[in-house]
């Protein structure tokens, strides 16, 4: 069964920073592209972030260009998100989800989100 | 970038109703979209992808059509647990949300 299971969340000060985790199994991980997308109280979900199975590809959003940093450890099926520079804005549940491989580049698979809050 | 604008905001149906969805996009997209259902607390579920492929466990009263720039979603007869909000998406260029639609008991 495919799992990914977020962590790292929590309140964090403006300015702030957390390494965000999504821990990954049930499927060959290094074999997958990932993405981490967020969702605001009461908002549709954004996307924030690619990777490529390899790691060697990163594509950001605009809104967190130059303070997000997307990477993955394919030996300990893992992917990470670090969040620095936080801002009230960026307050959100965030979700990792998998891209799938029908030829086409929805995403098959999401975890449960953990939520980032930024206040003071 | 590509937006992505759905309507309606909210649509307020009964049980046995067939709702249509529709989401525009900004620019074509070709066929690169896929519609989502999300439950209050929960992930988003793949529904379509391709703009019409089922994915694999959804019912079929779940359905998807469209090319280019404009998109539907249909539900042929709803269910109690299709109470819940629809996001459209595309990933022709990165990948957008639209904004979502609320499907509420009438």
């Amino acid at each position: 069964e495919v799992q990914l299971v977020e962590s790292g969340g929590g309140l964090v000060q403006p300015g702030g920073s957390l390494r965000l985790s999504c821990a990954a199994s049930g499927f060959t991980f290094s074999n997958y592209e990932m993405n981490w997308v967020r969702q605001a109280p009461g908002k549709g979900p954004e996307w924030v972030s690619y990777i490529s199975s390899s790691g060697s590809t990163t594509y950001y959003a605009d809104s967190v260009k130059g303070r997000f940093t997307s990477s993955r450890d394919n030996a300990k099926n893992s992917l990470y998100l670090q969040v620095d520079s936080l801002r009230a804005e960026d307050t959100a549940v965030y979700y990792c989800a998998r891209v799938s491989r029908l030829g086409s580049q929805h995403f098959d698979y999401w975890g449960q989100g953990t939520l980032v809050t930024v206040s003071s | 970038d590509i937006q992505m604008t759905q309507s309606p905001s909210t649509l307020s149906a009964s049980v046995g109703d067939r709702v249509t969805i529709t989401c525009r996009a900004s620019q074509s997209i070709s066929s690169w979209l896929a519609w989502y259902q999300q439950k209050p607390g929960k992930a988003p579920k793949v529904l379509i992808y391709k703009a019409s492929s089922l994915e694999s466990g959804v019912p079929s009263r779940f359905s998807g059509s469209g090319s280019g720039t404009e998109f539907t979603l249909t539900i042929s007869s709803l269910q109690p647990d299709d109470f819940a909000t629809y996001y459209c998406q595309q990933y022709n260029s990165l990948w957008t949300f639209g904004q979502g639609t609320k499907v509420e008991i009438k």
